[in-house]
């Protein structure tokens, strides 16, 4: 059973626009939640986090939106640029994230110039 | 389908003795598995990049030593955590994937505890 769930592969965008990735989670223990960004070939680094707390957390261009009630996560990325082009993972942690993430499958995210 | 899936889910074991951690892609042949470790603020740690059937490379200041990597068939890689202290107590969390351009699959992870 899926906990954290992508249900998209792959989001195409124009370069300028926004770019929004979605995330549903089924676990009502988590209260921790993070994006990922993966490039070929290189272990993913991390870009932005949001405590169950909050329902949103902006760092630049990347803005996190949390729903609890909706149990649904979105990355919103503004204005995508071509370098922004990567796999994007949703993880999902509790006890305030102490313990150990839970990933979705990803979503692939090409911004085209 | 891509299911990945971790043995065991958790492990607590005394100093300086070496524990085995195996990762399985149960639906998929994974050419390629990798491990990582996860730190606090949950940062991921890439250790090591196992291809089936050739050494793992591992990153650098991972001591290869330590952490033995075997990546015996496309579908089983394992992590020996050898002579193990309180210090790599963490989660590791193996990937798998069908080629390292393609998207990774995450293990549910294993957390280590070293009494």
């Amino acid at each position: 059973d899926q906990q954290v769930k992508q249900n998209s592969p792959s989001l195409s965008v124009q370069e300028g626009r926004i770019s929004i990735l979605n995330c549903d989670y089924t676990n009502s223990m988590f209260d921790y939640f993070l994006w990922y960004k993966k490039y070929p070939a290189e272990g993913p680094t991390f870009l932005i986090s949001i405590s169950s707390i909050k329902d949103k957390n902006e760092d630049g261009r990347f803005t996190v939106f949390l729903n609890k009630s909706a149990k649904h996560l979105s990355l919103h990325i503004v204005p995508s640029q071509p370098g922004d082009s990567a796999v994007y993972f949703c993880a999902a942690s509790v006890q305030g994230g102490s313990e150990k993430l839970v990933f979705g499958k990803g979503m692939k995210l090409t911004v085209n110039p | 389908g891509a299911v990945v899936s971790q043995h065991p889910s958790w492990v607590i074991c005394k100093s300086g003795t070496s524990v085995k951690i195996e990762c399985r892609s149960l639906d998929f042949q994974a050419t390629t598995m990798f491990w990582y470790r996860q730190f606090p603020k949950q940062s991921l740690m890439l250790m090591a990049t196992s291809n089936e059937g050739s050494k793992a490379t591992y990153e650098q200041g991972v001591e290869k030593d330590k952490f033995l990597i075997n990546h015996a068939s496309l579908t089983l890689s394992t992590l020996t955590v050898t002579s193990a202290h309180p210090e790599d107590s963490s989660f590791y969390i193996c990937s798998a994937t069908t080629s390292p351009e393609e998207t990774q699959y995450f293990g549910p992870g294993t957390r280590l505890l070293v009494l």
